[in-house]
């Protein structure tokens, strides 16, 4: 079974932090993505990444900025955490030829 | 960029009876596919229809599509209280090489005991 994994279900942190949210997928898929998930707004595609070191924005990326080194990795940085980032963020990859994602559990980001 | 758009928001319903959820979009599509998702985790795929297919089966899943109409439907039958979950519709675009989805907004199901 494809597995995704997010590093932290629950996380807390202060305005101004930098904050890193990381995601691993053991299938060798090469496009992952970040969404992010508000109330009355659905799933909203942050960044996302067809190869190793290739990134393009997606529907919301102030604020953010991401890195992919490795093939199974795609982190998600907040430069400098703000309130209004408090969020579900979710995790998620496919392989380029079919059109199914697989997302992580997610994690529960709140900014102080 | 909202695409898909679930119909109704929220859907309460006694175990073993039947659940629809509807999906409206606005473009046109290659696939449309349906995700559940259990209260605070993450997504999971249920089924896939393509654009020349006009219904799905999958177990006590069925979907149907009418791309004349922009629309796809999801029924749950003889639900189960497990059936309790939101349901999303998603749509595909193809952009920089990489297949990038648009979710709804989600149909809320309650399956009552």
């Amino acid at each position: 079974d494809v597995k995704v994994t997010q590093s932290s279900r629950y996380l807390v942190k202060r305005t101004g932090e930098k904050v890193f949210l990381e995601c691993v997928q053991d299938m060798d898929h090469e496009n992952m993505f970040w969404y992010r998930q508000d109330p009355g707004l659905g799933l909203r595609l942050i960044y996302f990444s067809y190869d190793v070191k290739m990134k393009e924005k997606g529907d919301i990326p102030e604020g953010y900025s991401v890195s992919r080194e490795k093939k199974e990795r795609f982190s998600l940085i907040l430069e400098s955490a703000s309130t209004n980032q408090t969020s579900m963020y979710l995790c998620a990859s496919s392989t380029f030829w079919t059109y199914e994602q697989y997302f992580g559990p997610g994690t529960r980001l709140t900014v102080t | 960029s909202q695409q898909g758009e679930e119909d109704p928001q929220a859907l309460s319903i006694q175990e073993g009876e039947n659940a629809t959820m509807n999906c409206s979009y606005k473009t046109s599509i290659n696939n449309l596919q349906w995700y559940r998702q259990n209260s605070g985790r993450g997504l999971v795929h249920l089924i896939l229809i393509r654009s020349n297919e006009r219904e799905k089966h999958s177990g006590r899943l069925r979907v149907t599509l009418d791309t004349s109409k922009k629309s796809s439907s999801l029924l749950i039958t003889a639900s189960r209280a497990a059936d309790t979950a939101s349901y999303f519709c998603a749509t595909e675009g193809l952009i920089q090489g990489a297949q990038k989805l648009v979710f709804g907004q989600g149909t809320r199901l309650t399956i009552n005991p």
